[in-house]
């Protein structure tokens, strides 16, 4: 059971928006820290897609944007293009746990 | 241009220690600047953090393996080390090497190894 709660999956057709939610609690998201986003294709390590809650590191397209609220995060993906189709994962610092926290993931399939 | 490269043993019997190591290029492991990270992700699961390095070797590990888990830091060869001891099956995964964005726990994953897979099984 992750500290930080993902759907498992979502889906959407190209050129849909999708959005993906990253569900914490007091001591992670809703005690103020920051939320980072993670884009993992298959057989892939991880890639930083968004970062301080809404935050694109240089080269990820604008069509990805993120955003936090209360106890909770969402990461949006607009224009979905056939190469999005991979895991996201959230991540944050948990204050009970002293470290980081991950979602369990979502799988997104660009139909 | 930053590049980290995990290496160590693809195989571990059970009970045994499992020994990783993370090469680091392009960046100074004994900066000031980052903490390093050592991530791992069962095979088919999500992403699990094991521990992270800060500052003159400080280190923070997750609560569920602090008791199993040793980590650090050679700065002549400029590399970071990972033992996890009293393998299991569990513990069978891919294990990532990353840097934190900045000197601190908080901050995001920016720059990954591109993992290894290690297996215990007898």
């Amino acid at each position: 059971q992750s500290v930080l709660t993902q759907p498992p999956s979502v889906s959407g057709a190209p050129g849909q928006r999708v959005t993906i939610s990253c569900t914490g609690s007091s001591s992670n998201i809703g005690a103020g820290y920051d939320v980072h986003w993670y884009q993992q294709l298959p057989g892939i390590a991880p890639k930083l897609l968004i970062y301080d809650n809404s935050h694109r590191p240089s080269g990820v397209p604008d069509r990805f944007s993120g955003s936090k609220s209360g106890t909770s995060a969402s990461l949006a993906i607009s224009g979905l293009q056939a190469e999005d189709d991979a895991d996201y994962y959230c991540h944050s610092y948990d204050s009970s746990l002293s470290g980081s926290v991950f979602g369990g993931g979502t799988k997104l399939t660009v139909l | 241009q930053l590049q980290l490269q995990e290496s160590g043993p693809g195989l571990v019997k059970p009970s045994e220690t499992l020994s990783l190591t993370c090469n680091v290029s392009g960046d100074s492991i004994s900066s000031s600047s980052h903490c390093w990270a050592w991530i791992r992700q069962p095979p088919g699961k999500g992403l699990e953090w094991i521990g992270s390095l800060c500052y003159r070797g400080n280190s923070y590990s997750n609560p569920s393996l602090k008791s199993r888990v040793t980590m650090f830091v050679d700065a002549s060869k400029n590399l970071f080390s990972l033992r996890l001891t009293s393998g299991t099956a569990a513990d069978t995964a891919v294990f990532y090497c990353a840097r934190h964005q900045a000197l601190s726990l908080t901050a995001p994953f920016d720059a990954w190894g591109q993992g290894t897979l290690v297996t215990v099984s007898s």
